[in-house]
């Protein structure tokens, strides 16, 4: 358990729709970051948010967007779904930056299927 | 930008020792992470290496070599639980204070009684 809960835990959307994810971070973390994780693949960046501002964008289109808010929790957005689209969403929590604290912590995901 | 080479599948027996490599490319490099991955999970964390040289923690090792892009994941004592994927990532020291991970796309470690 790392303290970082995602919900929902699964969910079905159709293409077209338009989809919100939600992360909670671990107590104490200031940074979180979201990675879409395809099937048979290792997690791919989507942006980072650190004290509310994004800083830190992967090659992902603008569709994509997120929050983060004051009490360090995020969403991810999704619009205009595609089938593509289809994957775990997995949110990461770091603490503040010092040396030895750079572990980011993962939650369980939440796996979104588009049809 | 960064490339992470990792075997794509390792099988190996209970009680042995299995080495997982990972090479990577990257154009700013601040670190190198070994998670675990079980199917339908997330990753977990098991080590990190930002200096040269080995870092063991308890049945797990982990190897850097900066110079040659090159770390390895030791595992000793297999369990039937180590089965699971291996992800090395990296994290990128270019863009401010920004932590990104960039992964591999795992090693499939299948242990075998």
């Amino acid at each position: 358990e790392t303290g970082v809960t995602q919900s929902p835990t699964h969910l079905i959307k159709t293409r077209g729709q338009q989809v919100t994810l939600r992360c909670s971070s671990q107590s104490g973390h200031n940074t979180v970051s979201w990675y879409q994780q395809a099937l048979g693949q290792g997690p791919q960046f989507i942006f980072q948010y650190y004290r509310e501002e994004e800083n830190g964008r992967g090659n992902f289109p603008p569709r994509f967007s997120g929050l983060q808010f004051p009490n360090y929790s995020s969403e991810l957005n999704v619009n205009a779904l595609e089938l593509d689209d289809s994957a775990l969403y997995l949110c990461a929590s770091s603490p503040p930056q010092r040396p030895g604290q750079e572990t980011q912590y993962f939650g369980p995901g939440t796996r979104l299927l588009v049809l | 930008g960064q490339n992470i080479d990792q075997p794509t599948e390792m099988t190996a027996t209970e009680g042995a020792i299995v080495q997982i490599n990972c090479t990577y490319q990257t154009s700013g490099f601040n670190g190198l992470f070994w998670y675990q991955q079980h199917a339908g999970e997330a990753p977990t964390f098991l080590s990190y290496n930002v200096l040269d040289g080995l870092e063991e923690k308890g049945r797990f090792s982990s190897f850097l070599s900066r110079s040659k892009g090159y770390s390895y994941l030791l595992l000793k004592e297999l369990q039937m639980k180590d089965s699971a994927s291996y992800l090395c990532a990296v994290r990128d020291a270019r863009s401010g204070s920004a932590r990104q991970l960039t992964f591999g796309s795992g090693t499939q470690l299948t242990v075998l009684p």
